[in-house]
């Protein structure tokens, strides 16, 4: 299974709104991202976590919250959002060793009204 | 900190064709060099990479080279096909220091492959 597992695949909340984005995979890998990626433009990079702890937090604002409960799982709580906030929500998982060979899912498309 | 310029924007090539996309970068530490393929409503596949003490590497129908001197990377598609249909980014990094998941992308290239 070389699958990164994301859900769900599109997503309408409100301001007010709390949800969360959901993340699996199972290649035993034990570092696991959140990127952002607007419409014809880059991902960014906003969290990292390795072996289940947080290591990167790339200055996102605290209405994003991550959450690594086991090695196979990250997730992303959302709550009082924005509507720039709108965007395809990545996650990406590698080993720890090779860390640059990055394994993407097929992101969360986040609409916030 | 680290600049990539990608260029073209878009590119549009008949099905069996060649297509070139080129990437310069700044930071004369960075040592690794993805190029990712972003199928629509997909997310970025790796689909081939470049460390900073090989000139050229090939897989198949792609291939990057590297110029360390000029700071410029490059991607070649050979033999084209629809399904090379996607954006494509370059990027680049310095692998070995506290570097996960910190690429700096190049800003995309729209390729459409015409049958």
């Amino acid at each position: 299974d070389t699958e990164v597992t994301q859900t769900p695949k599109h997503l309408v909340m409100g301001m007010t709104n709390k949800k969360s984005l959901k993340c699996e995979q199972h290649m035993g890998h034990r570092a696991m991202y959140w990127y952002k990626q607007k419409a014809k433009k880059p991902p960014e990079l906003m969290f990292v976590y390795s072996y289940e702890k947080l290591s990167i937090n790339e200055s996102v604002p605290s209405r994003f919250s991550p959450e690594c409960p086991n090695s196979s799982l990250l997730n992303l709580h959302l709550h009082a959002l924005q509507p720039e906030d709108s965007a395809l929500y990545l996650c990406a998982s590698s080993t720890v060793s090779t860390n640059e060979k990055l394994f993407f899912g097929s992101g969360t498309q986040l609409s916030v009204l | 900190g680290e600049n990539v310029e990608q260029h073209p924007s878009t590119l549009s090539v008949q099905e069996g064709d060649s297509a070139v996309i080129k990437c310069t970068y700044s930071d004369s530490a960075s040592n690794y060099f993805p190029w990712y393929k972003q199928e629509l409503g997909k997310g970025p596949q790796l689909i081939i990479d470049i460390r900073s003490n090989v000139g050229e590497k090939k897989d198949q129908r792609i291939a990057v080279t590297l110029n360390k001197t000029a700071k410029h990377f490059s991607l070649h598609i050979t033999e084209t096909q629809p399904e090379d249909s996607a954006v494509y980014f370059c990027a680049a990094s310095t692998v070995g220091t506290d570097s996960w998941g910190k690429f700096q992308f190049g800003a995309g290239t729209q390729v459409v492959v015409t049958p």
